[in-house]
């Protein structure tokens, strides 16, 4: 069975820099086949693509938010991390993590969501 | 801004048919046979209903189907029922550096 889980802190201050972990079970992230994304969905709004990390360590990131995201695994743990810096209000969202397919670029299992409230 | 349109609303009576499309470019949705489509209820998380355009993933009922033409892609649900009431979001590969791009989502409502 597969499932993914985020955790991480629920409240953030501007400008300080967000740490998420994604923890797998179910798959390897050593696995050829899949990779990890993180997704966030401000409230009321639409879904965002932010990184990405396959199992032989390329990465993507999102254009727009590419300066300010690391993304990074540990096999042995069967998790991911995400930092983003420099974070502001509008940064509020729920994340997500979502493993995604090689080839087909789906993203057919998903964490429930973690909402990060960013607020002095 | 999203980078792949889609309509902000739907509606259809129970029984009937509606259709979502997808707008995008040749670099996303023209380019590629990987759209994907996701449902998402209130407070939880997207649920994949369809892979590669128009494959359905075990378990998504065949009332579920997409296609593509050009720049857009399409999801039609037919004959509509109470709990298809959510928000539909596409999704695209857009290539190795952007990877993928979403829609701005739809929602359905299901009068």
């Amino acid at each position: 069975q597969v499932t993914l889980k985020e955790s991480g802190p629920v409240l953030v201050k501007p400008t300080e820099t967000l740490t998420l972990t994604c923890t797998v079970s179910g798959f390897s992230l050593s696995n050829a086949r899949m990779g990890v994304s993180w997704i966030r969905q401000p409230p009321g709004k639409a879904l965002e693509w932010l990184a990405h990390i396959f199992s032989n360590d390329e990465k993507s990131y999102s254009t727009s938010l590419k300066s300010r995201l690391t993304i990074s695994k540990d096999t042995s743990k069967s998790q991911v991390v995400l930092t983003m810096t420099n974070m502001d209000p509008v940064d509020t969202a729920t994340y997500y993590c979502a493993r995604i397919r090689l080839g087909y670029y789906d993203f057919g299992y998903w964490g429930q969501g973690t909402l990060v409230t960013v607020s002095s | 801004q999203s980078a792949l349109t889609q309509p902000r609303s739907v509606s259809g009576s129970p029984g009937q048919s509606v259709t979502i499309s997808c707008t995008g470019t040749s670099s996303d949705v023209g380019g590629y046979n990987y759209v994907s489509w996701y449902q998402q209820h209130p407070g939880k998380a997207p649920k994949l209903m369809i892979y590669d355009v128009s494959k359905r993933p075990s378990g998504v009922p065949d009332r579920f189907s997409g296609s593509k033409s050009g720049n857009t892609a399409s999801l039609t649900i037919s004959g509509l029922q109470a709990e298809d009431e959510a928000d539909y979001y596409c999704c695209s590969y857009a290539g190795s550096y952007t990877l993928v791009v979403f829609g701005g989502g739809t929602k359905l409502t299901v009068l």
